[in-house]
């Protein structure tokens, strides 16, 4: 089944405001990838996390990976409508499986 | 350099049937994988290919099988269609084996009548 575990399911937001999505694994992960998927259309690569404890940024996301390397979020910083699709957290827990969470539904209203 | 890209974009088979999906990798990249989404769901790994091996399965049954051939373009391929099989399948790839992330195209649509 399903080893990694995303929530929320969906958010809906107002223009501006904050958003975060988080992942669990029940087994440590060699490293945590993060990607975006538009409506219609297909994932897109954002990020790649490796190191325990590990925060990157780019412009108004910010990515960590826990320390226990079996959880991670992605936090955006005021909204835009731009940011809309669904944020898929993705890891490896054993040999070559990229194991994706079931994603978060970001919509925000402006 | 150009992207990943599969064909067809759509596809509407018949159950009992056999299809064959395919897939160019993105220029550089060695290793391919291939997913299936369903609808309103996360990517669900199929399988792997590097350097032509495949290098790692997910839970799918063994008609789902793939090939990865010279030139590190794939198929893949699923023998006797269910109505479950319906869903989004995506094809990506990555330099040096996955471990820089992964570049998706945009998938084929395969519904199962």
């Amino acid at each position: 089944g399903q080893q990694v575990m995303q929530i929320p399911q969906y958010q809906h937001v107002q223009e501006g405001e904050d958003f975060t999505t988080y992942c669990n694994s029940s087994t440590t992960l060699s490293n945590i990838q993060w990607y975006k998927q538009r409506p219609g259309g297909h994932p897109v690569f954002l990020i790649q996390l490796v190191k325990s404890g590990e925060v990157k940024k780019q412009k108004r996301l910010t990515f960590q990976f826990g320390e226990a390397k079996k959880n991670s979020s992605l936090h955006i910083t005021a909204t835009q409508t731009t940011d809309v699709g669904t944020y898929f957290c993705a890891g490896i827990p054993d040999g070559n499986k990229l194991v994706f969470g079931a994603g978060t539904i970001l919509r925000v209203k402006s | 350099e150009t992207g990943v890209t599969q064909s067809p974009t759509h596809l509407i088979k018949t159950r009992g049937q056999q299809v064959t999906l395919r897939c160019s990798s993105q220029s550089g990249h060695n290793t391919v994988s291939w997913y299936q989404q369903a609808l309103g769901q996360g990517p669900q790994f199929i399988f792997q290919y590097y350097r032509e091996e495949e290098n790692g399965r997910g839970n799918f049954p063994p008609r789902f099988s793939g090939l990865q051939f010279p030139n590190y373009s794939s198929e893949l391929n699923v023998n006797a269609l269910e109505l479950d099989d319906s869903a989004l399948y995506l094809c990506a790839s990555s330099p040096a084996g996955g471990n820089y992330g992964y570049t998706f195209g945009s998938g084929t649509r395969l519904t199962v009548v």
